[in-house]
């Protein structure tokens, strides 16, 4: 069964802290694996995308790595801030069906303090 | 910023209402798709599209219904709305090609009564 585990569930960290978030995910064929924040009541909005090939991306305090052996992403949130608060969801894209169905993850709470 | 649009954004109706949920894109993007999100919940596939005139249910069992007359527009529509429809709605659209992004709609954040 397609699957993608994220841990922890919930997390809180201080201003100016860095976090990393995990995701395990069981999907195959793997096409890529997305990395989405959402906000309280609002849409989830891309962070990163990785395919197959690639190990790590970075947007701006965010990067991202994928170990496509061990079905592994992590999530690094440098220098946090205040607006960071947010669910962060990880997303793995399956290859081999027309849809390119997207799995998604339950998120992972963070709360950034002051 | 996302040009996909969902409306409306909160909506409260009595039991047995019929409703429809729109959203639009200006991306000219082929596939479109809505989820259905509980509180603290993964987003649910119910209904997807890969085009014009192509409509596909989802992996969720849901009571609604969509259509996909032009591009642009994907409303989703509910013949009588029950309590447990209660949820939020997610609109998105993507490329037909792999590897591309998927934007999300803000949400239609759905309470029967």
């Amino acid at each position: 069964k397609n699957q993608v585990e994220q841990s922890p569930q919930s997390l809180i960290i201080l201003e100016g802290k860095n976090c990393t978030l995990q995701c395990n995910y069981t999907v195959s064929p793997f096409s890529n694996l997305r990395w989405y924040k959402q906000d309280t009541g609002r849409g989830p909005v891309s962070l990163t995308i990785m395919t197959f090939s690639e190990n790590t991306k970075s947007n701006g305090r965010y990067t991202a790595t994928l170990d496509a052996d061990t079905k592994q992403s992590s999530l690094h949130i440098t220098a946090s801030q205040l607006s960071d608060s947010a669910s962060y969801i990880c997303v793995v894209s399956d290859r081999g069906s027309t849809l390119g169905r997207l799995y998604f993850g339950r998120g992972t709470q963070l709360t950034v303090w002051p | 910023e996302a040009d996909i649009y969902q409306t409306p954004r909160y909506l409260v109706i009595g039991t047995g209402k019929k409703i429809t949920l729109e959203c639009s894109q200006t991306m000219g993007h082929d596939k479109m798709y809505w989820y259905q999100q509980d509180p603290g919940m993964e987003l649910h596939l119910i209904h997807y599209s890969y085009g014009v005139n192509s409509t596909e249910k989802g992996d969720l069992s849901s009571e609604s219904t969509v259509s996909r007359i032009r591009t642009e527009h994907f409303p989703l529509t509910l013949e009588s709305a029950r309590p447990s429809h209660t949820s939020q709605y997610l609109c998105a659209s993507s490329l037909r090609t792999d590897n591309t992004e998927a934007f999300f709609g803000q949400g239609t954040r759905l309470t029967v009564v």
